[in-house]
């Protein structure tokens, strides 16, 4: 299995708070995601990142933030928790390039609750 | 506006059966097509396609690639109930984002 650790993997949050998710990886793979997948809309990509400092949007992203610091971690943040923010959240790594494409490998997800 | 539409949304066989999943895509700047298997947590990577005609096989799982009309199928045949699960369909297009269709969930029966 690809080398790559969620954190935390439950969390129930009260509305209006900031909640922050890590996502580690041991494989050095240029690109990390941040899906989230709910009932009825499959995986909608929220950010994702090309390298250390190198971020962007998807097709779902007002509401969140992301962070790249290290190749090895990429953050996710809810600046405000909303209740529609509730969803298991996906991260994912690839080493695609801009010449060839490669599969992308999932964290186990994370549980998010917003109450 | 890019799309992946997977069909059946769908589908319970009996052990046995044999079955076939559909994945249509509109995106531009197609690279590949990407297969997916979900039980319950992590989608786990099935196949990856990137030309036309050309079947890819894992055991009784196989699939094909048609990028002139722009859809993929996944073949599951003998199906057993260890393939009961979601299966995600997604696309490799520019800027390296997996676009995904909203998956085809398969219930097998014994």
């Amino acid at each position: 299995d690809a080398g790559i650790t969620q954190s935390p993997r439950h969390k129930v949050t009260e509305t209006g708070t900031p909640v922050t998710l890590r996502c580690h990886q041991t494989e050095n793979h240029r690109y990390m995601y941040w899906y989230r997948q709910d009932p009825g809309h499959g995986l909608r990509l929220i950010h994702y990142s090309y390298g250390v400092k190198d971020t962007d949007k998807g097709e779902v992203s007002d509401g969140y933030s992301v962070s790249r610091s290290k190749t090895e971690d990429f953050l996710l943040t809810l600046e405000s928790a909303t209740s529609s923010q509730t969803s298991v959240y996906f991260c994912a790594i690839s080493e695609s390039t801009a010449i060839w494409s490669a599969e992308a490998f999932f964290g186990q997800g994370t549980r998010l609750t917003v109450v | 506006e890019d799309k992946v539409v997977q069909s059946p949304l769908s589908l319970v066989v009996h052990e046995g059966d044999t079955v076939t999943l559909n994945c249509s895509y509109e995106v531009t700047n197609f690279r590949s097509l990407l297969w997916y298997k979900q039980e319950k947590k992590a989608p786990t990577f099935l196949f990856m396609l990137t030309s036309s005609g050309i079947e890819k096989k894992s055991g009784r799982l196989s699939s094909i690639l048609d990028k002139k009309e722009l859809f993929s199928i996944l073949n599951i045949t003998a199906t057993q109930t260890g393939d009961s699960a979601v299966y995600l369909c997604a696309v490799d297009h520019t800027g390296n984002q997996f676009y995904f269709g909203t998956g085809t969930s398969l219930t097998v029966i014994p």
